[in-house]
């Protein structure tokens, strides 16, 4: 089965530090590119970051820049978030997703990890 | 820069047509063909039905159809179906940027 697994969610206090990571399973990231989709509870879809298929441009939205760094090891088909300084407001379920190729639409995402900020 | 923007909610009868608007600003809908549309049910991840303002992927039903004009993109479902009741979100490419419309509710009466 093709799929997306994101893990590395959890509780941690504001002001701490968590990385996600995303790897597939019957797909190929390699090349691709991935975004990182975040969703707070209740709440609509929120993008959070863009990585070339080999790291060759990297966006960020303004609400994360500067605290969140996105990466990836195409050797290991895989894709990270390392997420500092994080906010009561970063709460979400945070969904890894693959870009189509095809003007920045994302044809396979993964089910998503929740990460809850909080002290 | 500001989200796209949606209506909240909108409803239809089966059979019927519903269209769901987003509507984005010069820098982002109206400059770039880069709309894409996502179908969200409760509980789980995001469903690609149309990219590139009008493009359906494969196995997304020909029910679904989208548009653009200016600076507002469009989602029309036709002969509406029970199980296209879910959250709809328009999305589009911005520059360096990426930005989502705040998610419209659409129920089947």
């Amino acid at each position: 089965e093709v799929q997306l697994v994101e893990s590395g969610g959890g509780l941690v206090q504001p002001g701490g530090s968590l990385r996600l990571s995303c790897e597939s399973s019957g797909l190929t990231l390699s090349g691709y590119n991935m975004n990182w989709v975040r969703q707070a509870p209740g709440k609509g879809l929120e993008w959070v970051s863009y990585i070339g298929g080999w790291s060759e441009v990297i966006y960020y939205a303004e609400s994360v820049r500067g605290r969140f760094t996105i990466s990836r090891d195409n050797a290991k088909n895989s894709l990270s978030l390392q997420m500092n300084s994080l906010r009561d407001e970063d709460t979400a379920v945070y969904y890894c997703a693959r870009d189509s190729g095809r003007g920045y639409s994302c044809d396979y995402w993964g089910q998503g990890t929740l990460v809850t900020v909080s002290s | 820069q500001s989200a796209l923007t949606q209506p909240p909610s909108a409803s239809g009868s089966p059979g019927q047509s519903v269209t769901i608007s987003c509507t984005g600003t010069s820098s982002d809908v109206g400059r770039y063909n880069y709309v894409s549309w996502y179908q969200q049910h409760p509980g789980k991840a995001p469903k690609l039905i149309i990219y590139e303002v009008s493009e359906r992927p494969s196995g997304v039903p020909d029910r679904f159809s989208g548009s653009k004009s200016g600076n507002t993109a469009s989602l029309t479902v036709s002969g509406l179906q029970a199980e296209d009741e879910a959250d709809y979100y328009c999305n589009s490419y911005a520059g360096s940027n990426i930005l989502f419309g705040g998610g419209t509710k659409l129920t089947v009466l």
